[in-house]
């Protein structure tokens, strides 16, 4: 059974950093690109990065490009994003999903909620 | 960027009722790279369509995407009990970068 689990989320202030886990299992993890998918109320789902089986390749949406950086480590099943100088339009709650291709989320994990505020 | 714009943004409907999702994007889909996707409250989305019209596996036959180009359709032909819930769409055409529509909540009558 394929399962992820996502971590990490936490109240941390505007301007810290955090790094978000996703652990997976139940599949290999460098046959399948991976992505982080972000959810808030007002602003609905949004598609946050995405990264290569082999992590050679990375692309970030423009509202956290430079800020966040999205890594893997495939010797222990799992995926990471880096976030830093936060901002309080960041917080949402944090999904990791398995992609076909890039393209569709096959399988997500649970989310971790990521709340910035001072 | 390609907005999808989802409607209605909510559905009132009875079980065994036949709901129909739409989903329309800003510009066309390249080659129908179009998925929709289940949530219910507390939980993360599940796939149900991709490729417009291909169903993910366990997600029941009452469940059809159609559509390509701008405009795409999710139907549920009769309402169960356990398919109360929003639903989204999202492109991937232009993938890596991926862009979901606003949702749609089905809700009971």
């Amino acid at each position: 059974e394929v399962q992820l689990l996502e971590s990490g989320g936490t109240l941390a202030q505007p301007g810290a950093s955090l790094r978000l886990s996703c652990e997976v299992s139940g599949y290999t993890l460098r046959d399948y690109a991976m992505a982080w998918v972000r959810q808030t109320p007002g602003r609905g789902l949004e598609w946050v990065s995405a990264i290569s089986g082999s992590g050679g390749t990375t692309h970030y949406a423009d509202s956290v490009q430079g800020r966040f950086t999205i890594s893997r480590d495939n010797s222990k099943n799992t995926l990471y994003l880096h976030m830093s100088s936060l901002r309080v339009e960041d917080t949402a709650i944090y999904y990791c999903g398995k992609t076909i291709n890039w393209g569709y989320l096959v399988s997500w994990g649970q989310g971790t909620l990521v709340t910035v505020s001072s | 960027e390609i907005v999808l714009t989802q409607s209605p943004g909510t559905l009132s409907l009875s079980p065994g009722e036949r709901a129909t999702l739409s989903c329309r994007a800003s510009q066309s889909v390249a080659s129908s790279f179009l998925a929709w996707y289940q949530q219910k409250p507390g939980q993360a989305p599940r796939l149900l369509i991709y490729g417009a019209s291909s169903r993910a596996p366990d997600i029941p036959d009452r469940f059809s995407g159609s559509g390509s180009g701008t405009d795409f359709t999710l139907t549920i032909s009769r309402l169960e009990p356990e398919d109360f819930a929003v639903y989204y769409c999202q492109q991937y055409g232009t993938s890596p970068r991926l862009t979901f529509g606003g949702g749609t909540k089905v809700e009971i009558k």
